[in-house]
């Protein structure tokens, strides 16, 4: 089973910063196959990215995904007030499906 | 617009039953797109139980398998979980999920529903 460790565990920031966010796994990830979801109090998961750094539809553009391997990134760009929220990445390359434990983004 | 909504028992006993129930609206299960179940206890990272494709091909989470049913009623537009056995362990917030297009990652999925498993 891939392991995902995500981190940092809680990240503060000011909106208008830069947010890079990181997730390492434990094996290779094949093909890409990583995704990202943003998860806020009381709502739905949303999917942001899939395919490593294709943004799911809706998404702006200040949200970008990269990485391949073991090593993959979601950085928003420019945070807005909506943007602090829970971030999980989850691999799909390798049975069973598995999830990081997240990192959130706070209002510093 | 795909929306989706979870509902069900929020207690169970342990060596239950748990059961819940998928509703899907604004798309038809019969379409297309597997439909499943993603699970998260408190304070603890999320969980791909299993899915269901309107035809009957599954996935299953290796680990849950021996307990795990989840199946499709068309005609209703639902898919359901059914998990045998339940400690303490199962205890979760149980979110329905679509599979995305072009593989196993999540793009739609409903609000979520506590199942607390305690006698």
């Amino acid at each position: 089973e891939i392991v995902l460790t995500q981190s940092p565990g809680t990240l503060s920031l000011s909106p208008g910063e830069r947010a890079t966010l990181s997730c390492r796994a434990s094996q290779s990830v094949s093909s890409s196959y990583l995704a990202w979801y943003q998860k806020k109090p009381g709502q739905a998961p949303r999917l942001l990215i899939y395919g490593a750094s294709s943004r799911a539809t809706g998404i702006p553009d200040s949200f970008s995904g990269s990485g391949s391997g073991t090593d993959f990134t979601l950085t928003i760009s420019r945070l807005e007030p909506e943007d602090f929220a829970v971030y999980y990445c989850q691999q799909y390359g390798s049975s069973p499906w598995t999830f990081g434990q997240g990192t959130k983004v706070e209002i510093k | 617009q795909v929306q989706l909504q979870e509902s069900g028992p929020g207690l169970v006993k342990p060596s239950e039953t748990l059961s819940l129930t998928c509703t899907v609206s604004g798309y038809s299960i019969s379409s297309g797109y597997y439909w499943g179940w993603i699970r998260q206890p408190p304070g603890k990272g999320l969980e791909w139980i299993g899915s269901i494709y309107h035809s009957g091909g599954t996935y299953y989470n290796p680990s849950l398998k021996s307990r795990l049913t989840v199946s499709v009623d068309t005609s209703k537009n639902q898919c359901s979980l059914k998990l045998s056995s339940v400690t303490a362990a199962d205890t979760a917030v149980y979110y329905c999920a679509r599979k995305g297009r072009s593989g196993w990652y999540a793009d739609y999925w409903g609000q979520g529903a506590l199942v607390t498993v305690s006698s």
